[in-house]
């Protein structure tokens, strides 16, 4: 099955630097990956999603970037605030309604 | 629009015993799938239903079932609770499926002691 490897598992950033989390995917069949945020003592948030017909997608300070050929994709967050700092989850599947594999999760901290 | 809501938020109970969840989704959504959260394992997918019918599920043993009603609440039973199924188990609903946008609820956190 697929398998979604995240890294760093932990970053810290001082506030207004850039974010930079990457993922790794193994199955070349997967076609939907989404980032979700997850705050403490809720659930996941999506915050950008992106589909394998685009190469990246950007909202406001958020951006994803999907290489295809080398399975992988990032997300990037600029100017980063303290509001920011939250666990972040990547995720692939295949579409058509296969289920999600996640990655194990980078905790983000944003220094003031 | 109300979100997704799940009850109860907190749980505790023995080794053995069964256990039984509940989602509300958002209005109007008729996916409704269910995901175990733990430290070691991280996020899990349990299974996912859609118009009362399961469409997909993971790879947890039959212990672990869910079912969804005309209203598209949906429940999640644990039976014969081992110690390893204590976890955050989040619900999350859908318009249309898994590879859509998932609009996860706070989850509830199961404790077998």
């Amino acid at each position: 099955g697929e398998n979604v490897e995240q890294h760093p598992s932990t970053l810290s950033v001082q506030e207004g630097d850039s974010a930079v989390i990457k993922c790794t995917y193994s199955d070349s069949a997967s076609n939907y990956f989404p980032w979700y945020k997850q705050e403490l003592g809720k659930g996941p948030q999506l915050i950008i999603d992106i589909r394998s017909n685009v190469g990246e997608k950007k909202d406001q300070r958020i951006a994803v970037t999907l290489n295809k050929t080398a399975k992988h994709f990032s997300l990037h967050i600029t100017e980063t605030q303290p509001e920011d700092s939250a666990v972040y989850f990547c995720a692939a599947s295949k579409g058509g309604n296969e289920k999600l594999t996640f990655g194990t999760g980078t905790r983000l901290t944003i220094i003031p | 629009k109300a979100g997704v809501t799940q009850t109860p938020r907190y749980l505790i109970k023995t080794r053995g015993q069964q256990v039984t969840l509940s989602c509300s989704p958002i209005s109007g959504h008729r996916s409704v799938s269910w995901y175990q959260q733990t430290p070691g394992q991280g996020l899990q997918f349990l299974f996912e239903y859609f118009s009362e019918t399961q469409r997909n599920k993971g790879n947890f043993p039959g212990r672990f079932s869910g079912r969804q009603f005309s209203n598209s609440r949906s429940e999640m039973n644990v039976s014969t609770l081992e110690l390893g199924d204590s976890a955050l188990y989040l619900c999350a609903s859908s318009l249309r499926g898994l590879d859509y946008e998932q609009y996860f609820g706070p989850g509830t956190r199961l404790t077998v002691t």
